[in-house]
């Protein structure tokens, strides 16, 4: 089945504490970009990348990192989250030339 | 700095009435233009883009949008709404030229039987 998954999907954590949120698709897909999605604000890209070892900031990359060694991994990392970074984060990946991206589930972060 | 407005939180509609969700956008060149529902705790799915060509879009489940490089928007509608379709609606803009997507703030749409 073609899909895009995270991992996790729910995580709590305190505030200082390095965490990875995983990446992964199946599609074979070049583009891929992470998102945070806050009330009111809809969505605001973090980084995305147009293929392996090529990323780039979004609106809103402060506070994040993300590397893209594997075309089908883009993997999520906050090397010193803070309580603003409190969101629901989401995956996309596409083919470059179709523009449209595939979602992941998501993952809802607590930074205590 | 490219943006896409969506003006109304929410939108409620009666069963089988035409739904329309009213999206705006500002973007240098050309823009690539798209609609996205996201239902309960599921993530985004992708409805209907613009690129080029027909001015009006016909996407899944019966969705369409219409193009207006005049007034800069990029409407979504529905003929006839069904409950199911009650989601959270976002419209999304990037140039032709550049990789960055903006999304609006999100619709949300009750369709009450």
């Amino acid at each position: 089945e073609a899909q895009v998954t995270q991992n996790p999907r729910y995580l709590i954590t305190v505030t200082g504490k390095k965490l990875t949120v995983t990446c992964s698709q199946n599609m074979n897909h070049e583009y891929m970009s992470w998102y945070r999605q806050d009330p009111g604000l809809g969505l605001r890209q973090i980084y995305y990348s147009m293929n392996v070892e090529v990323t780039d900031k979004g609106d809103v990359p402060e506070g994040y990192k993300v590397s893209r060694k594997e075309k089908r991994n883009f993997p999520l990392i906050l090397e010193s989250p803070s309580p603003n970074q409190t969101s629901l984060y989401f995956c996309a990946s596409g083919y470059v030339r179709n523009y449209e991206q595939y979602f992941g589930p998501g993952t809802r972060l607590t930074v205590t | 700095a490219q943006s896409v407005a969506q003006p109304e939180d929410q939108v409620n509609v009666a069963e089988g009435n035409p739904l329309t969700v009213k999206c705006t956008y500002s973007v240098s060149g050309n823009p690539y233009l798209f609609w996205y529902v996201q239902y309960p705790n599921r993530g985004l799915q992708f409805l209907l883009k613009y690129i080029t060509g027909d001015n009006l879009v016909k996407g899944s489940y019966g969705f369409e949008a219409e193009f207006n490089k005049s007034q800069t928007s990029f409407h979504l509608k529905k003929p006839s709404a069904l409950v199911s379709d009650s989601a959270l609606y976002f419209c999304a803009a990037r140039r032709a030229a550049g990789n960055k997507l903006t999304f609006g703030g999100g619709t949300r749409v009750l369709v009450k039987p």
